[in-house]
């Protein structure tokens, strides 16, 4: 069974600009969720998704947004990028919302110049 | 807020046993979570033990929690130097409403 993909693995955008990362979650798993990784902060919880809803929202700015699709598949967007959204994003699936095992992607690094 | 907390490093000797510490704050996860990463990778699940479980062992690892003093430890027998790598606690805070919430990492260096 094919794991979380994520696409693309790299991204270099300059301040100001918008970015869509893209995640496709384990085949059956409905819930995606997205988290953001820096030196400085560590993981940090972005938003949930399930069934085409986000369910659950971590304390990020509204320049952060997200949707799932009917086939479960994630984008995440960020509008008017700044210097300090350079980071690892993560995606990881589970079958359901608060199921305990939960697969992560190998990421996505973007860095804003 | 919750607040998960590991030591930075550890330094083992090849073959030797290593144990990772961590300590969390929310008295209501409902999961307790082991990840690793290795450079340039995402989160590979090594394990996770469901709250009221006070052992877990899956081949190499094994893992304790002590729920009254929240605490958690990853117990890893025979380190190889695949076992390199940064190794994060995670806690399902408010029964997975805010995600997972994860330690800093600890960096797990072997000794030849």
């Amino acid at each position: 069974k094919a794991g979380v993909t994520q696409t693309p693995r790299y991204l270099i955008k300059t301040r100001g600009q918008q970015v869509t990362l893209s995640c496709s979650p384990i085949s059956g798993h409905r819930s995606v969720s997205w988290y953001q990784q820096t030196p400085g902060q560590g993981l940090q919880f972005l938003f949930e998704y399930f069934s085409e809803t986000q369910r659950n929202k971590g304390n990020f700015p509204g320049r952060f947004s997200g949707r799932q699709f009917s086939n479960s598949r994630s984008e995440m967007n960020v509008s008017t990028l700044e210097l300090g959204d350079s980071a690892l994003y993560l995606c990881a699936s589970s079958l359901e919302l608060a199921r305990a095992e939960q697969f992560f992607g190998p990421g996505t690094r973007l860095t804003v110049l | 807020g919750e607040d998960v907390e590991q030591s930075l490093f550890l330094s083992v000797r090849e073959g030797d046993s290593s144990v990772i510490n961590c300590t969390y704050t929310d008295s209501s996860s409902t999961y307790l979570y082991w990840y690793k990463q290795e450079p340039g990778a995402g989160l590979q699940l090594l394990t996770y033990i469901f709250s009221n479980m006070d052992m877990k062992q899956d081949q190499r690892l094994t893992v304790l929690l002590n729920k009254k003093d929240k605490h958690l430890s990853l117990r890893i027998a025979d380190t190889q130097t695949g076992d390199s790598a940064i190794y994060f606690c995670a806690e399902s805070s408010r029964g997975g409403a805010d995600g997972l919430t994860f330690g800093k990492g600890t960096h797990l260096i072997i000794q030849p």
